[in-house]
């Protein structure tokens, strides 16, 4: 059974750098294949992709965030991490981890993390 | 920039038909999924391929594509279906969403 959990800080400062830590279970990302993304819902607002890392370590970046977003991952902890620099109360939302499959369905995702970015 | 186009509500009564559509251009040559999302809930993935249902998914939940419009069908809608859909496809490795569809059962 695939899980997935988002955790890091509820808060964060306007130009602060957020960490957030996505941890699984139930596939492995050194397994040909699997992948994970990171994506957002501002509040009231659609979804958003935001990044991707893969199996074998390639990484995708949602181009208008590409300058402020790294993603990696810990194969031996089951964590994919994410950091976003210079954040913005525009980048207030709720943030999710999705685990994508072969086919590059988010098929699984986190219950999501709400960041809200003080001024 | 790929952009896929929602309406942003539908209105549907109790074990009637609803169609929420999705379109862009290009859209034909692309696959399309569809996800759920109830208030306070993650999404839930119910259509993929424009038109296979994922396990689970109750066969009231149908999907089509024609042309560049994609179509997700809830037939004999239940109460229990009032949520937010999204409409998803690829705009190379990037994931598109559409703006969303509130559907609501009344």
């Amino acid at each position: 059974q695939v899980t997935l959990k988002e955790s890091g800080p509820a808060l964060v400062k306007r130009t602060q750098t957020l960490t957030l830590t996505c941890t699984f279970s139930g596939f492995s990302l050194s397994t040909s294949g699997m992948r994970v993304s990171w994506l957002r819902q501002p509040p009231g607002k659609a979804l958003e992709w935001l990044a991707r890392i893969d199996w074998d370590d390639d990484k995708y970046y949602r181009k208008s965030l590409k300058t402020r977003l790294t993603v990696s991952k810990d194969t031996s902890k089951n964590q994919v991490v994410l950091t976003m620099t210079n954040m913005d109360p525009v980048d207030t939302a709720t943030y999710y981890c999705a685990h994508m499959n072969e086919e590059l369905l988010i098929d699984y995702w986190g219950p999501g993390t709400l960041v809200t970015v003080s001024s | 920039s790929f952009e896929l186009s929602q309406p942003p509500s539908v209105s549907v009564s109790p074990g009637q038909t609803a169609n929420i559509s999705c379109s862009a251009d290009k859209l034909g040559s692309k696959y399309a999924c569809w996800y759920q999302q109830r208030p306070g809930q993650s999404p839930l993935l119910v259509i993929y391929q424009d038109f296979r249902r994922p396990s689970g998914i109750p066969e009231r939940f149908s999907g089509s594509l024609s042309g560049n419009t994609a179509t997700l069908t809830i037939s004999g809608t239940q109460p229990m279906d009032e949520a937010d859909y999204y409409c998803q496809a690829w705009d190379s490795y990037t994931v598109v969403f559409g703006g969303g569809t509130k559907l609501t059962v009344l």
